[in-house]
């Protein structure tokens, strides 16, 4: 059973379009990360959220992080090609060590 | 180097050999990770180090893996006797924080066994 369940698992839409992608558990998480990772590259931290109800702006990127710090999602405005990549959200329960979601493969059509 | 670095990048083998993958965390940081990351999926927890122990090793897929630490710093991830299933990209990462910080990937070592 996986902690962080991420969906949808494969996205693909035309640029220009506006995409949102979710983080689910059934636990409390103290804070979470989002990743990017492009071909061939390790993941790369876009974002930490830590409040429940918080919501982060990164350019086109918008992070919520649910009240009850369960959940969490990313929209994207206005996707590019340059947004093409694998998603992780990552986050620790309790006093655990950092797990990873499934994963959401992004996919930006020029 | 100012950030994690790993070798080989590439490595390709016959089952049955042993390879060891090595990891050179960024100076200074004391929680480091092993994920094997399989074609088109994601992040597969292996083995966690806080300094030169390893407090959760349950990740590791079978007896023919393991993994060390010395000096609070660099790592290696052995695997005996290697099958096909064993191919994947190798990621490691550290951490300034025990567990809850931001994570700095290498780059990976693909490691495919024929």
């Amino acid at each position: 059973t996986q902690l962080l369940e991420q969906s949808p698992q494969f996205l693909s839409i035309q640029e220009g379009e506006n995409l949102t992608v979710y983080c689910n558990s059934s636990s409390v998480f103290s804070s979470l990360q989002w990743y990017r990772q492009e071909p061939g590259e390790g993941p790369v931290l876009l974002v930490t959220v830590v409040t429940g109800g918080e919501v982060k702006k990164l350019k086109r990127l918008t992070f919520q992080f649910g009240d009850a710090r369960k959940d969490s999602s990313l929209h994207i405005t206005a996707a590019q090609p340059g947004d093409t990549g694998l998603y992780l959200c990552a986050g620790t329960p309790g006093d655990e060590k950092l797990t990873f979601g499934t994963g959401t493969r992004l996919t930006i059509i020029p | 180097g100012a950030g994690v670095s790993q070798s080989p990048s590439n490595k390709v083998t016959e089952k049955g050999k042993d390879v060891e993958l090595r990891c050179d965390p960024i100076s200074g940081h004391t929680a480091l990770y092993w994920y094997r990351q399989r074609l088109g999926q994601g992040l597969e927890f292996l083995i966690y180090f806080q300094g030169n122990s390893a407090p959760d090793k349950s990740g590791l897929p079978s007896d023919r893996f393991s993994a060390e630490r010395t000096g609070e710093s660099v790592s290696t991830l052995t695997i005996q006797r290697t099958q096909q299933e064993d191919s994947a990209v190798y990621l490691c990462a550290s951490s300034s924080l025990s567990n809850t910080g931001e994570l700095f990937f290498g780059e990976g070592s693909r490691l495919t066994v024929l």
